[in-house]
């Protein structure tokens, strides 16, 4: 099992330009979670997705995010027009079903300039 | 929502002494508790979970336990090593949406 993938690694983005962020879960899990962290901080709840269905985006900015898990394919996390406080390192992390643990991915250092 | 606090923010303990870390909670309905550490520049990884149905976990040198009447959950880590010194945060499930993490105790285990 190769674990929770997200790529790519680092992001670098212009101010006014799109980030596009994928995260392919554990096989079998169909429950996908983004978080962002900013340095020296904790991990703050953006969106919850199961397949083909947003549960819960109350974390997600409603202007310039979006977030999707198609039928087929990696979930993907979308910024739009990015600002520098966009800067951040997002984690998505996956599990079987509800209330169980959350495997995480190795992150994408989102760098804007 | 849920209400996540964590304390100490920080930890520092000398090799071999026990380090404790509590957490929590607001939301009485939630059942499923986890712990999860994170080093430096790396991804957070369970390092132990409970639910409401027990009051104490063990996994070696680490154990947790929970008092849901007052809604609180603690790590225990016990005969501390370098390589415990880390980020840890508690989570909390927010059922039916989404986990809830603490801000994070930062651990440094003086050699």
């Amino acid at each position: 099992n190769a674990g929770v993938m997200q790529n790519p690694r680092h992001l670098v983005r212009r101010r006014g330009q799109e980030a596009r962020l994928r995260c392919s879960p554990m096989k079998g899990h169909s429950h996908v979670y983004w978080y962002r962290q900013l340095p020296e901080e904790g991990l703050k709840f953006m969106v919850y997705l199961q397949k083909e269905n947003i549960i819960d985006e109350s974390g997600m900015p409603k202007e310039r995010f979006s977030a999707e898990f198609p039928k087929e394919g990696p979930s993907i996390l979308r910024i739009q027009q990015v600002v520098r406080g966009d800067s951040a390192a997002y984690f998505c992390a996956s599990s079987p079903q509800i209330e169980e643990k959350l495997f995480f991915g190795s992150g994408t250092q989102l760098s804007v300039l | 929502g849920e209400n996540v606090e964590q304390h100490p923010s920080t930890l520092s303990v000398q090799e071999g002494d026990s380090a404790v870390i509590k957490c929590t909670y607001s939301d009485s309905a939630s059942n499923y508790f986890p712990w999860y550490k994170q080093e430096l520049g790396k991804r957070p990884q369970l390092i132990i979970d409970i639910r409401s149905n027990v009051g104490e976990k063990k996994d070696q040198r680490i154990a947790v336990t929970l008092n849901k009447t007052a809604k609180h959950f603690s790590l225990h880590i016990t005969e501390t090593q370098p390589e415990d010194s880390a980020v840890y945060f508690c989570a909390v499930y927010n059922y039916g949406q989404n986990f809830v993490f603490g801000p994070g105790t930062r651990l440094s285990v003086l050699p």
